[in-house]
């Protein structure tokens, strides 16, 4: 059972274009909500999310978090080609000593040009 | 500013031999996770050690053990390689208890022909 779903799982916009991932979870001891993105190779971290309301921003990105209703999107305006990428999100179960992340399966994005 | 390191980044092995991953934390951070993304899948957790000592424990096949040094690396050891163990294998680390950043390494590639 999926503890972490994201939508869509494939989105292809043109560049100047306005994306918003979403992620819904379901986590018993949720501590945080993590946005990486992902280009053949090992994630980058964007943002962590911890508590609900706070908007993160950085640059054409940002991310906000909705703990009563469990999910959390990630915008980014003026897309590029370089934004191209799958969007992993990821949240942390507080329930082990370390809090294991749980991923969902990502969303690809597509940017052409 | 130093990243986490990964190798080696591309390992090609024959069924039924045996691989070892490192992976170098970033300095000062004490925890490690091990993670395991198939092709078209997202990350699986393996394993995770904190201050030497195996802390958590996910997915991770009984054919495969890893351990934590003193310098806080750690090697995740894959002996009996089959097919489906061909992933990107990628560790992460983080300072302490969780609520911190995790970061990523580049991963290592390791196909098993």
């Amino acid at each position: 059972e999926d503890k972490v779903v994201q939508s869509p799982l494939s989105l292809v916009v043109h560049e100047g274009d306005t994306v918003t991932l979403n992620c819904s979870y379901e986590v018993t001891n949720f501590r945080s909500l993590l946005w990486y993105k992902q280009e053949k190779k090992a994630p980058t971290f964007l943002f962590m999310l911890t508590s609900s309301g706070i908007e993160k921003k950085s640059g054409r990105l940002s991310s906000i978090l909705d703990k009563k209703e469990l999910f959390s999107i990630l915008n980014i305006t003026a897309t590029q080609t370089g934004d191209s990428a799958v969007y992993l999100c990821a949240v942390e179960d507080r329930g082990s000593t370390l809090g294991r992340l749980y991923f969902g399966r990502g969303t690809q994005l597509t940017v052409w040009p | 500013a130093a990243g986490v390191i990964q190798s080696p980044r591309h390992l090609i092995k024959e069924k039924r031999e045996t691989a070892t991953l490192k992976c170098y934390p970033i300095p000062r951070h004490d925890t490690v996770y091990w993670y395991q993304q198939g092709p078209g899948q997202d990350p699986q957790f393996l394993i995770s050690f904190y201050e030497k000592m195996q802390s958590d424990k996910g997915s991770i096949p009984d054919r495969f053990s890893a351990q934590q040094f003193s310098d806080y690396h750690s090697e995740l050891n894959m002996s009996s390689l089959e097919l489906g163990d061909s992933a990107l294998y990628f560790c992460a680390s983080a300072t302490g208890y969780s609520g911190n950043t995790i970061y990523f390494g580049e991963g290592s590639w390791l196909t098993v022909v």
